[in-house]
This record gives C-alpha cells, structure tokens and sequence, in this order.
C-alpha cells in the first residue's frame, strides 16, 4: 500500500566496501532487466541490463545476477565510493526484445556510502 | 544536442486548473514516454509513443492526455488537475536499435492544492 511505497529499504556501507542491492520481480515474461541510478533532483540513468536468458553480466565495477527461479535481480557494485550514493531501482522490459520506452520499475533502495 | 527536455521544472497549480507539460528531444528518437514518480516508489508509465502520430496508454493513464504531432515532442496535459496528480513527471525517449537505453529528462516538480 502507500505506506510501503514510502519506507524504501536502505543501505549504509563504507566507502570501499562492495554493496548488494537486491529486487524481487514478478513478471516471468519479462525480457529484459535493468537497472537504473537515480540522484536527488535528477531522472534515472541507465546502470547495466541482462538478458532473461542470461545469469550474470558484469560491468564496469558493476554486476548483475538474474536468478530466474526465484525471481529475483541483484546489482553488485565493487569498491563503492561515496558518489554511488542514490536510490537503485531495478525495472523491466516485456518479452519482445525492445523497450519502446515502457519500463516497469519496482520500488527502488537507498545506497548510502559513508567516507 | 541538449537530450531531452522538460518544462516547467517546477509547477504549482489550483485544483481544476488546466496545465501542460513539454517535452523536446533532438536525438530524432521514435519512442517518447511519460512516467509519474511519487514519494519514495518507482517510476509509472503514464502514456509513450512509438512514433509521430501514434499513442497508447500505460500503467496510469487517466487524468491526462497526450499526442505526437511531431518526432520531436510530447506534450503531457492535465485536464483538471487533482491534488494526486501531485508528483515528479519524467519524460524519456529511446530508438529502435537503442537496445535498453533510455534517456530520461531532468523532471518536472508538480504540486496540485
């Protein structure tokens, strides 16, 4: 309901630390996963994507695990450093293969890094 | 080339009140879209379009009104605005071969009282 709308989960690491974000999603004909950065006062910005038939990809000081059975979608950032402070939402694309620019974004965690 | 652009940044309107959001982007992309975003939740897709002249709904159609008249705007009505129409509203725009990148404006802050 809305009150849970307005509590996202947070994370507090340290600066250096690796942090996990994780995010359970619901539509298994999804194809598409993404996951986006978005800063106070600022729109999302694309992060990194996985393919449904895929389990792993990896980025620059990012990874992203797409575990299908369980549906669940979790964003691995190595080394985080106090600029990787934001909300992290994770979205998804429908079967098809391109976006048209419809996303379903799930709820979003709060990424704080302490120096 | 400035990506895509949202005014009004910031908006305050009385209920009832008529209003319309632009949106303009110069990367000649097809797709163009509007999300809502409210306190604390990810963004909801309100309407997008698939090219000039061509519109569908989203997750969270009612209340407003779009149209494509040309590739490089998108314009997001409020008929009779409602204090729940109160949000951030994002536009975005992407292309085919773009694979999933998106390109979101900064937004536009609109408080309904």
């Amino acid at each position: 309901g809305e009150s849970v709308g307005l509590h996202l989960p947070t994370l507090s690491v340290q600066e250096g630390d690796n942090s996990i974000i994780n995010c359970a999603y619901s539509n298994s004909a999804s194809d598409y996963f993404i996951w986006y950065k978005q800063e106070s006062g600022k729109g999302p910005q694309f992060i990194i994507d996985i393919r449904s038939n895929m389990d792993k990809r990896q980025g620059q000081r990012v990874t992203v695990l797409l575990n299908k059975t369980v549906k669940h979608l979790s964003l691995q950032i190595a080394a985080t450093q106090p600029g990787d402070s934001a909300v992290y939402f994770c979205a998804e694309i429908p079967y098809g293969g391109t976006s048209y620019g419809k996303l379903t974004f799930g709820q979003g965690t709060i990424l704080t890094v302490h120096p | 080339n400035a990506g895509v652009t949202q005014t009004p940044k910031f908006q305050v309107l009385k209920t009832g009140q008529s209003m319309t959001l632009q949106c303009a982007q110069d990367m000649n992309h097809e797709y163009m879209s509007w999300y809502r975003q409210d306190p604390g939740m990810g963004l909801r897709l309100i309407h997008y379009s698939v090219g000039a002249g061509i519109t569908d709904q989203g997750e969270v159609p009612n209340g407003y009104n779009v149209s494509r008249s040309t590739t490089e705007d998108f314009p997001l009505r409020l008929l009779s605005a409602a204090p729940s129409q109160t949000s951030v509203y994002f536009c975005a725009s992407s292309y085919e071969g773009a694979g999933n990148t998106i390109y979101f404006g900064e937004g536009s802050w609109l408080t309904v009282v």
